[in-house]
């Protein structure tokens, strides 16, 4: 059975950092493309940031391009989300996401974590 | 940016009903358009993938049909289950999702 668990979202203030991980089980993870999406809270999905099968290419949103820092530890099954520069609207729910489809880039989301909340504010 | 704009953003529907909604991408994507639902406090579903193919363990009253620009899902006939948020997502690049079409009990 494929799992995807989140963890590491708190309160943070403006300006602060934060590492989200996400541990993967029941797929050969490192077949696979990972991403980050969020949900504001009462708002719809936003993807965040992607992840190649390998590490070798990642992607982000315009929104956290240069702030957020994808990378994932395949020996571990593990994703992670480094998130600097926080401001108050990266508050959300952030989904680890696998994609579909073995060694591809980006297709579809199947398989989708609970969540962790990120809650910035003073 | 490819935007996907999603109708209507809410509709009301009674058990048994049929249900329609639409997805349009702001240029041609081919097919690639996935479809998912969300429960309140749950974590999305895939439930259509390349615009018309089904995921597997989905029900089949749902379909999903289109190319290029335009979009379907449709609902055969509605579920007690079937009440929650929809959302189509692009992947012919970065992946961009609709805003969600809210699906309520009449």
């Amino acid at each position: 059975e494929v799992q995807l668990v989140e963890s590491g979202g708190v309160v943070v203030q403006p300006g602060g950092s934060l590492r989200l991980s996400c541990a993967a089980s029941g797929f050969t993870f490192d077949d696979y493309a990972m991403h980050w999406v969020r949900q504001a809270p009462g708002k719809g999905l936003e993807w965040v940031s992607l992840i190649s099968w390998d590490g070798g290419s990642t992607y982000y949103a315009d929104s956290v391009k240069g702030r957020f820092t994808i990378s994932r530890d395949n020996s571990k099954n593990s994703l992670y989300l480094q998130m600097n520069s926080l401001r108050a609207e990266d508050t959300a729910l952030y989904y680890c996401a696998k994609d579909k489809v073995e060694m591809a880039t980006i297709t579809y989301f199947d398989y989708w974590g609970q969540g962790t909340l990120v809650t910035v504010s003073s | 940016d490819i935007q996907m704009t999603q109708s209507p953003s809410s509709v009301s529907a009674s058990v048994g009903d049929r249900v329609t909604i639409t997805c349009r991408a702001s240029q041609g994507i081919s097919s690639w358009l996935a479809w998912y639902q969300q429960k309140p406090g749950k974590a999305p579903k895939l439930l259509i993938y390349a615009a018309s193919s089904l995921q597997s363990g989905v029900p089949s009253r749902f379909s999903g049909s289109g190319s290029g620009t335009d979009f379907t899902l449709t609902i055969s006939s509605l579920q007690p289950e079937d009440f929650a948020t929809y959302y189509c997502q692009q992947a012919n690049s970065f992946p961009q999702f609709g805003q969600g079409t809210r699906l309520e009990i009449k």
